[in-house]
């Protein structure tokens, strides 16, 4: 079975430093990543995805994340960060083939990003 | 707006009642996934609907179910409800082409 993994509960960094939330991963055969982000009363928005290719995926909001097959990670960064993108943010998996075709969740990893 | 439909936005029901929660995926989409967002569990993989039928279950309890109609709206029934219940439940859908979800924005179910 698959499973995703983030770290950190809790991220904080001031505004205009880069920014990095962590997620590893375990999935059978090849991995299709996503980060998703959610607002509060929100629900879940996608910001980016890798699929095959580049190892680096740029998404939206100048978020970016870059696939690491022997460390099976990726994790999510921004150069320079916002306080608007204070937020939870959610790495998940699924496998590229198989019957458990359905996205599996990391436990999430609260940013602020303080002014 | 995501495309992703889901009613009624809020729930507010007693324990032992039944709540039936909507979804209407983006059109064009196929499949229909419903999830539990709580503060303890994180979002946990309820079932999948594709065109109709139900091709995977994750962590659903015997008290929920789950149908897809022909014109692909899907609804989850909870019963015999508890205080545990209460969540953020989410609809998503998907295609072919995206391999992700999009998800709808929730119905949050308080039970009392």
């Amino acid at each position: 079975a698959q499973s995703v993994a983030q770290p950190e509960d809790q991220v904080n960094v001031a505004e205009g430093n880069p920014l990095t939330v962590k997620c590893t991963y375990s999935v059978s055969g090849n991995p299709y990543l996503f980060w998703y982000v959610q607002y509060p009363n929100r629900g879940l928005q996608f910001l980016l995805k890798y699929i095959t290719g580049d190892n680096l995926v740029k998404g939206s909001y100048g978020f970016e994340a870059e696939f690491n097959k022997s460390q099976t990670s990726f994790h999510l960064k921004k150069p320079s960060a916002l306080v608007s993108d204070s937020a939870l943010y959610f790495c998940a998996v699924r496998p590229e083939s198989g019957s458990a075709r359905q996205l599996t969740f990391g436990s999430g990893t609260q940013l602020t990003v303080l002014p | 707006d995501s495309g992703v439909t889901q009613t009624p936005k809020h729930l507010i029901t007693a324990t032992g009642q039944r709540v039936t929660l909507r979804c209407s995926p983006r059109s064009g989409d196929l499949s229909v996934y419903w999830y539990q967002q709580s503060l303890d569990q994180g979002l946990q993989f309820l079932i999948q609907y594709y065109n109709g039928e139900e091709r995977a279950k994750g962590n659903i309890l015997e008290r929920f179910s789950a149908q897809q109609f022909p014109d692909l709206h899907s609804e989850l029934n909870l019963s015999s409800l508890e205080l545990g219940d209460s969540a953020l439940y989410f609809c998503a859908s998907s295609s072919r082409t995206f391999y992700g979800y999009t998800f709808g924005s929730g119905t949050r179910l308080t039970v009392v």
